[in-house]
């Protein structure tokens, strides 16, 4: 089976930087997604990884690693807006729909 | 980036009754999925819905609880089938525009919250 592991809470203080990992174990690999979910909202794209390295988007940034199936997602200078799940998801092949970690709650304190 | 339009946005419903939610995109899509995302956890897909065939369905999931219409390729409905609480959670559906630099693949209704009481 498909296996993403996240870690299920973070609390990072405003104005700070986060670092959110995502591990992932899959029968294959095309692509990797960050999506920002806020409560009682559907998810929104953050960022997408399909070669190694690092994107970035402004305070945004997501870095890969298909040899260690890991990825992680940065945020910069956080704002108590950032405050949200973030998901991780694996898109297995060009064809298959999007598999999901657990999420990870952030919380952003003053 | 297409736009999704998901509706009900919630609903409270009797247990024992169904609900048909649906989901429109304002542009021609091969596949379309749905997901559930249970209260504080993560999506779990449902089915993809093809465009003249029947849904595929995931482990844990049937057709007889969960049926689903793509009677073209801008529309599917999925209907949540003799509810119990243990359905209450939200329901979203998504599509794969593919990769361009302004549209990143997977986009989502904006979900329906399913309360069963």
């Amino acid at each position: 089976g498909q296996n993403i592991d996240q870690p299920t809470e973070m609390t990072a203080t405003e104005g700070a930087i986060v670092q959110i990992n995502c591990t992932y174990q899959t029968s294959g690999f095309n692509g990797l997604f960050w999506y920002q979910q806020h409560a009682g909202e559907a998810p929104t794209f953050l960022s997408y990884n399909v070669l190694d390295g690092l994107e970035e988007k402004g305070r945004f940034s997501s870095f890969l690693s298909r040899s260690k199936g890991y990825s992680y997602l940065l945020l910069k200078e956080l704002q108590m807006k950032d405050s949200a799940s973030y998901l991780c998801a694996v898109r297995v092949t060009g064809n298959t729909p999007l598999v999901f970690g657990k999420g990870t709650r952030l919380s952003v304190i003053a | 980036s297409a736009v999704i339009s998901q509706k009900p946005s919630r609903d409270i419903c009797q247990r024992g009754t169904s609900l048909t939610i649906q989901c429109q995109v304002d542009s021609q899509v091969t596949m379309m999925f749905w997901y559930r995302q249970q209260p504080g956890q993560s999506l779990t897909l449902i089915a993809t819905a093809n465009q003249g065939s029947e849904a595929t369905y995931e482990s844990g999931f049937v057709i007889d609880k969960f049926p689903i219409s793509r009677p073209n390729l801008t529309f599917s409905t999925l209907t949540v089938s003799n509810m119990s609480p243990e359905d209450s959670s939200i329901y979203l559906c998504s599509v794969d525009l593919g990769m361009t630099p302004t549209n990143y693949g997977y986009t989502f209704g904006s979900g329906t919250r399913l309360t069963v009481v």
